[in-house]
């Protein structure tokens, strides 16, 4: 989906460098979320945010911080990568004030990580 | 707390024959229920949804699901799947009330020639 975009799309990395993925949305959605998705384990949630001053962590939120730099975009880095931090990580965006739309949240492509 | 499980991690299954995969989930409050494709090296794209009203919801690409409240399932199906169906599919839930979605661990289907 175009309106969520992510970047890079691939990014490969030492161990103990910092780290910044990018997302930006044109939907106009206030909520942004971060998710990594490792093998096996589904797709969990690392860190997520309501408006620009709300950040909350999520279910997996160590090792990693975010920065809502406006509406439309939301940053996620990893301040010293380290290997088991290889994984997808998605962002997605939702908007609960559509009734039809409550609680869908749409994803961007994704950005796969790989540290060395 | 919210989970899912999605029993079956991989589902194998020839062309155009039925298929169906599972998902459960636990809540001790009204949830809203969630289907999503992931298509091999794509994002997730959603394929139905259930907030309330009738339950057995139809989405994308002829699949459909049914909310078992009794049973706490929302399981999907389709009939009879193509080559192109092959992906990998996750369960989530939300609260009604809510802020979190909840993703199971996912299954990935097969379709055989």
């Amino acid at each position: 989906d175009a309106d969520v975009t992510q970047t890079p799309r691939n990014r490969i990395t030492k161990t103990g460098k910092r780290i910044m993925l990018e997302c930006s949305q044109t939907k106009g959605h206030d909520r942004m979320y971060w998710y990594r998705q490792d093998p096996g384990l589904g797709l969990r949630l690392i860190y997520y945010s309501f408006d620009v001053k709300d950040i909350n962590k999520g279910e997996i939120s160590d090792g990693y911080s975010v920065s809502r730099q406006a509406q439309a975009k939301f940053s996620l880095s990893l301040e010293s990568a380290i290997p088991n931090q290889t994984a997808l990580y998605f962002c997605a965006t939702s908007d609960p004030g559509l009734a039809e739309n409550y609680n869908e949240q749409f994803f961007g492509p994704g950005t796969r990580l790989t540290v060395l | 707390a919210q989970s899912v499980t999605q029993l079956d991690s991989q589902v194998p299954v020839f062309e155009e024959a039925p298929v169906e995969l599972r998902c459960n989930y636990s809540s001790s409050v009204s949830v809203y229920l969630f289907w999503y494709v992931q298509y091999p090296n794509q994002g997730l794209q959603l394929l139905l949804k259930y907030l309330s009203g009738s339950t057995l919801v139809k989405g994308i690409n002829g699949f459909e699901a049914e909310f078992n409240k009794s049973q706490t399932s929302f399981h999907l199906r389709k009939p009879s799947v193509h080559i192109s169906d092959t992906a990998e599919y996750f369960c989530a839930v939300s609260k009604n009330t809510g802020n979190q979605f909840y993703f199971g661990t996912g299954t990935s289907l097969t379709v055989i020639p």
